[in-house]
């Protein structure tokens, strides 16, 4: 069974510039997760989707959107890149509130 | 809000031995799950272990088993017969089931030395 994969695995874009993470999550999964994870700021909720619809949002300004597509990938974008927006960010889906399966992660380096 | 305080930022263990990672946490809800992840280099987060908070029972996967105490708010984490391939980040982690959010602790750094 394939893992949840993401693409690109590393990224880079100017600062003003709007970048786009994809996500494809497990086969039978319909809930996808995005998290932040910053050197000094820890693991961060970004979004949740599922069937279709934002579930929940973390605390992270309006650049950050997404949208989860009929196949349940998911996209990540971030408008108007800003320096501190460099960070690992994980995607994940699940089936249920058990717990997660991760990717691998896109490496976003903003200069 | 929930907070996850994991308050060793550093560990190193020698291979065969016992460790014990430490978690506490903060809440108000009554329902949830706790859980503890696997960071090697590779990036990739691995769940390593789950407890559901309505379940006394402590949870266990081979080598790793938890101490649940919900009165207290600590879970904590033992690894048996540790391996060098456990050498990694642990996380700790909290998940609200309305929200499906997990709140991180800032994780524990494990080394295991040959």
């Amino acid at each position: 069974e394939a893992g949840v994969t993401q693409s690109p695995t590393h990224l880079i874009k100017t600062r003003g510039q709007q970048a786009t993470l994809r996500c494809s999550p497990i086969s039978g999964h319909t809930s996808v997760y995005w998290y932040q994870q910053a050197l000094g700021l820890g693991l961060q909720f970004l979004l949740w989707y599922d069937e279709g619809e934002e579930r929940n949002r973390g605390n992270f300004p309006p650049r950050f959107s997404g949208r989860q597509f009929p196949n349940y990938s998911s996209e990540l974008n971030v408008n108007a890149l800003e320096l501190e927006d460099s960070a690992l960010y994980l995607c994940a889906s699940s089936w249920d509130r058990t717990g997660y399966t991760f990717g691998s992660g896109t490496r976003l380096t903003v200069v | 809000a929930q907070t996850v305080t994991q308050s060793q930022p550093e560990m190193s263990v020698q291979e065969a031995e016992t460790v014990t990672l430490s978690c506490t946490y903060d809440t108000s809800e009554n329902n949830y799950y706790l859980f503890w992840y696997k960071q090697p280099p590779s990036r990739q987060m691995i769940l390593v272990i789950r407890q559901e908070a309505y379940k006394q029972q402590n949870a266990t996967e081979n080598r790793f088993s938890v101490n649940f105490q919900k009165a207290a708010k600590s879970f904590s984490l033992k690894i048996s017969d540790s391996q060098l391939g456990d050498t990694a980040m642990y996380f700790c982690a909290f998940m609200d089931t309305g929200r499906r959010a997990l709140t991180f602790g800032s994780g524990t750094r494990l080394q295991v030395q040959p």
